[in-house]
């Protein structure tokens, strides 16, 4: 039972583009998400996060949004850089339930220089 | 301050072994998860460990335990080793209030 999806397993985009990822979930008690990068060899790294209660935040060039009657989220990336090629996980959690992480497949980005 | 520090870096064992892997938190961080990540897939979450009890646990068999001490770091245990048990494991650390957590470098384990 996949709670997160993230459908799309590739995406390259132009170096100074827009990168968008996508991620949806069927869990409607999900009130917290989360966007890590993960580079080879290395861990997580988290990016971004949004509680259920806004429909979008802002970090520098990284805005997640969020449309929770679609159960959809995304991350938009402007401009795309090359060092943001990796792959990209969106996660959920219910903080209230112990933070445990509900992860998807990942998005490989590759941005072209 | 340090981040999140787990050893070995790399692991070799054959079916029917035992493994366990170590994870220093973050400071400040008295929450520790573990995951595991199979190839081509999103980290799947085994269990957290808070002031030194299990807060939780995913899907996994008994035959993954673990500990964490009273400085936070924290042990996993793999008893019975099968092929199925190659992959990425992540610790990640949160501090009390966080929602966000910090994951380590991963340690990859590879049973033959």
């Amino acid at each position: 039972d996949q709670q997160v999806k993230q459908n799309s397993p590739s995406l390259s985009v132009q170096e100074g583009r827009i990168s968008i990822l996508n991620c949806d979930y069927t869990n409607s008690m999900f009130d917290y998400f989360l966007w890590y990068k993960k580079y080879p060899a290395e861990g997580p790294t988290f990016l971004i996060s949004i509680s259920s209660i806004k429909d979008k935040n802002e970090d520098g060039r990284f805005t997640v949004f969020l449309n929770k009657s679609a159960k959809h989220l995304s991350l938009h990336i402007v401009p795309s850089q090359p060092g943001d090629s990796a792959v990209y996980f969106c996660a959920a959690t219910i903080p209230e339930y112990g933070n445990k992480l509900v992860f998807g497949a990942g998005t490989i980005l590759r941005v072209k220089s | 301050e340090t981040g999140v520090t787990q050893s070995p870096t790399h692991l070799i064992k054959t079916r029917g072994q035992q493994v366990t892997l170590r994870c220093s938190s973050q400071s400040g961080h008295n929450t520790v998860s573990w995951y595991q990540q199979a190839l081509g897939q999103g980290p799947q979450f085994i269990f957290q460990y808070y002031r030194e009890e299990e807060n939780g646990r995913g899907n996994f068999p008994p035959r993954f335990s673990g500990l964490q001490f009273p400085n936070y770091s924290s042990e996993l245990n793999v008893n019975a080793l099968e092929l199925d048990d190659s992959a990425l494991y992540l610790c990640a650390s949160s501090g009390p209030t966080d929602n966000e957590q910090f994951f380590g470098p991963g340690t990859r384990l590879t049973v033959l």
